[in-house]
């Protein structure tokens, strides 16, 4: 697709209840993020894959947060038996390369999860 | 670890004002510095970056910053606002490896008065 696509854009949950976050990338984006955003605050890193490998995964806050890309492409970011302090926006982002650190990221509209 | 700092929380301006916003990030190596702006109700998106070469790189809509290495400093500069300027502006740094995560700041929010 022309952008990163997040879906859903919106959800609440009841305390307890289990999510799944999905970001379709741009094609052929070798790299993606998920960052949670909160309200007020800038983005903060979660994860990052390369291709279908979870190479960083130490901003992930508990281990209620999973997040999986199994064929490269479509990733997506699960929390278990969610919390309060869980709402945020999740903000899933792809790059072409992975050589270095000089990538630019496209972001995705977000996807906002409200906890109840 | 690295860290970005945004000094600024929220910025008021008339319009045709000029607009400096700070950012200072804490990493010792080479490093790659970004702005990205969201504006109301829209996604994050690239206003400029720096990689290496000329310390003063232009963006979109007229904005520009200066990477000063020795003040740990990428300060967004525009000589004249305008009202659709009104956003959040993120200041990010990541370092030059592979594979490393992109260090965003806590953002300042801009508002412009027509």
């Amino acid at each position: 697709g022309a952008g990163v696509s997040q879906s859903p854009r919106y959800k609440v949950a009841k305390r307890g209840q289990d999510v799944a976050l999905r970001c379709d990338p741009i094609s052929g984006h070798v790299s993606l993020f998920w960052y949670q955003q909160a309200l007020g605050q800038g983005p903060e890193f979660l994860t990052y894959f390369q291709n279908e490998a979870q190479l960083d995964k130490s901003g992930l806050p508990s281990d209620r947060f999973f997040a999986e890309r199994p064929e490269g492409s479509v990733s997506t970011l699960k929390i278990q038996r969610t919390q309060q302090e869980d709402s945020a926006v999740y903000l899933c982002a792809s790059s072409l390369g992975t050589a270095t650190g000089a990538n630019v990221l496209t972001f995705g509209a977000g996807s906002r999860l409200t906890v109840l | 670890a690295q860290s970005v700092s945004q000094h600024n929380h929220h910025v008021i301006l008339s319009e045709a004002a000029s607009l400096e916003l700070g950012c200072n990030y804490s990493y010792g190596g080479t490093v790659n510095l970004f702005w990205y702006v969201q504006y109301p109700g829209q996604h994050l998106q690239l206003l400029l970056k720096y990689f290496s070469g000329d310390p003063l790189v232009k963006g979109i809509k007229g904005f520009e910053a200066e990477f000063i290495k020795s003040k740990f400093s990428f300060n967004l500069r525009k000589p004249s606002v305008q009202w659709s300027d009104t956003a959040e502006y993120f200041c990010a740094v990541n370092a030059n490896q592979a594979g490393t995560a992109l260090i965003f700041g806590k953002g300042t929010t801009l508002s412009v008065s027509s």
